[in-house]
């Protein structure tokens, strides 16, 4: 079974630490995104990575960077975080082939920042 | 970009089939209609997709419209397991990016 990890379920920050998100895929997969999820808003895309050292913005990345030094890990990476990045951050991995391959997601991070 | 429209909400009993609609007026003749649900407290987890033809699997099976403008989610019988929050989603673009919109938060009565 496919299994996407992040390191971790609740964190509380102060606004303005810098912030590091990290998530590992067990499965090979040549892509990963990084979602922030919000009440009434579903899943919105911040950033994806296709390989290694690869990256590409989503819809809202804004106040984020990533980082995939390693296929199996990819990070985000919140540089000031702010009260308005309070939300439920989920990894994603997928593979690649014939299309489409289904996302499998981790457990999600459930970041407050005050 | 083709978007898609679910009821808010909706209740079962259990033990009794589900039919969760999904409209896609706009879908293009290459978007995957895929389906993922989101039980409380976890990460979404893929359901079903497909292209034209209807579709089953051990989960649940997709029934698609002739003219692709429409979809259902058919839970052939629901359990209390089965109470989450259900996706309809539409990928597109060379990289099949899926575009989430707020899904129908399925309430199963005993």
């Amino acid at each position: 079974d496919v299994k996407v990890t992040q390191s971790s379920r609740y964190l509380v920050k102060r606004t303005g630490e810098k912030v590091f998100l990290e998530c590992v895929q067990d499965m090979d997969h040549e892509n990963m995104f990084w979602y922030r999820q919000d009440p009434g808003l579903g899943l919105r895309l911040i950033y994806f990575s296709y390989d290694v050292k690869m990256k590409e913005k989503g819809d809202i990345p804004e106040g984020y960077s990533v980082s995939r030094e390693k296929k199996e890990r990819f990070s985000l990476i919140l540089e000031s975080a702010s009260t308005n990045q309070t939300s439920m951050y989920l990894c994603a991995s997928r593979g690649t082939g014939e299309p489409p391959y289904e996302q499998y997601f981790g457990p999600g991070t459930r970041l407050t920042v005050t | 970009d083709a978007k898609t429209t679910q009821p808010n909400s909706m209740e079962s009993n259990e033990e009794e089939p589900v039919h969760l609609p999904c409209n896609h007026s706009t879908i293009s003749g290459t978007d995957y209609i895929h389906w993922y649900r989101q039980l409380p407290s976890q990460g979404p987890e893929y359901v079903i997709h497909g292209l034209t033809s209807n579709v089953n699997n051990r989960m649940a099976s997709l029934a698609i419209a002739e003219d692709r403008k429409s979809s259902t989610l058919i839970l052939h019988r629901a359990t209390l397991r089965d109470a989450a929050v259900y996706y309809c989603i539409l990928s597109m673009d060379s990289n099949y990016q899926l575009i989430w919109g707020a899904g129908t938060k399925l309430i199963i009565k005993p």
